[in-house]
């Protein structure tokens, strides 16, 4: 049961947009409409960002955004910000072990 | 507001056991799964098991290996992890999170600030 698909590294300038893919299966991502991201900064707990594919909890910017197509998630970060600069991880529901993480990526702002 | 808090963490020798705890508070915590989930040092988050509302249903991680047993106190609003023949790759802080749906296992919308295990002989 391997984990979900992220790329290693992501990075962007002020005020650029970026996007992270998030690659499962059809028994997680690609089957259920649960795919999650979460920011985490250094020592700190993650903080999710996105649920249900493309929901954002109160009080997270509306410069993050979630969507999918087929077995590929995304989170696509607008404006981006000095402080948008940590790890990201992506998870979702999966029919055998019941929940998956992605492998996360490290956003760089230059 | 909902608090997560973790305890019970600390060094321990190869083949040994830890009992980890999470206290819950300010929200209903029988009507939610909770989650276990680890962060070696300088890696990525690893789901390791959940357990639902009810304590009905449990999950592992394939590594667990029948090493780990998820449990849950609903009186006392505390969620367990009784981790035996430890390895030195579970070293990691473990955190506890909260599903963010009634009786579901799709996002964790609370999350304990983690609490250090630490295996080395």
């Amino acid at each position: 049961h391997s984990a979900l698909t992220q790329p290693a590294s992501v990075s962007g300038s002020p005020g650029q947009s970026i996007t992270i893919s998030c690659t499962g299966t059809s028994s997680d991502v690609g089957g259920y409409n649960y795919v999650s991201w979460y920011q985490q900064h250094p020592g700190e707990a993650p903080k999710l960002i996105i649920y249900d594919v493309s929901q954002r909890p109160s009080g997270i910017s509306n410069r993050f955004s979630g969507s999918k197509s087929g077995d590929t998630a995304s989170l696509a970060i607008s404006g981006l910000q000095a402080e948008d600069e940590a790890d990201y991880y992506c998870s979702s529901y999966r029919s055998s072990s019941l929940y998956v993480f992605g492998s996360g990526t490290k956003v760089t702002v230059l | 507001d909902v608090q997560l808090l973790e305890s019970g963490g600390g060094q321990v020798q190869p083949g040994g056991s830890l009992r980890l705890s999470c206290a819950a508070s300010g929200f209903s915590f029988s009507t939610h799964a909770m989650f276990w989930v680890r962060q070696a040092p300088g890696r990525g988050l690893e789901w390791v098991s959940l357990i639902s509302g009810s304590a009905g249903t449990t999950s592992y991680a394939d590594f667990v290996e029948g090493r780990f047993t998820i449990s849950r106190d609903n009186s006392k609003n505390t969620l367990y992890l009784q981790m035996n023949s430890l390895r030195a790759e579970d070293t990691a802080v473990y955190f506890c999170a909260k599903d963010g749906r009634y009786n579901g296992y799709t996002y964790l919308d609370y999350w304990g600030q983690g609490t250090l295990v630490t295996v080395s002989s």
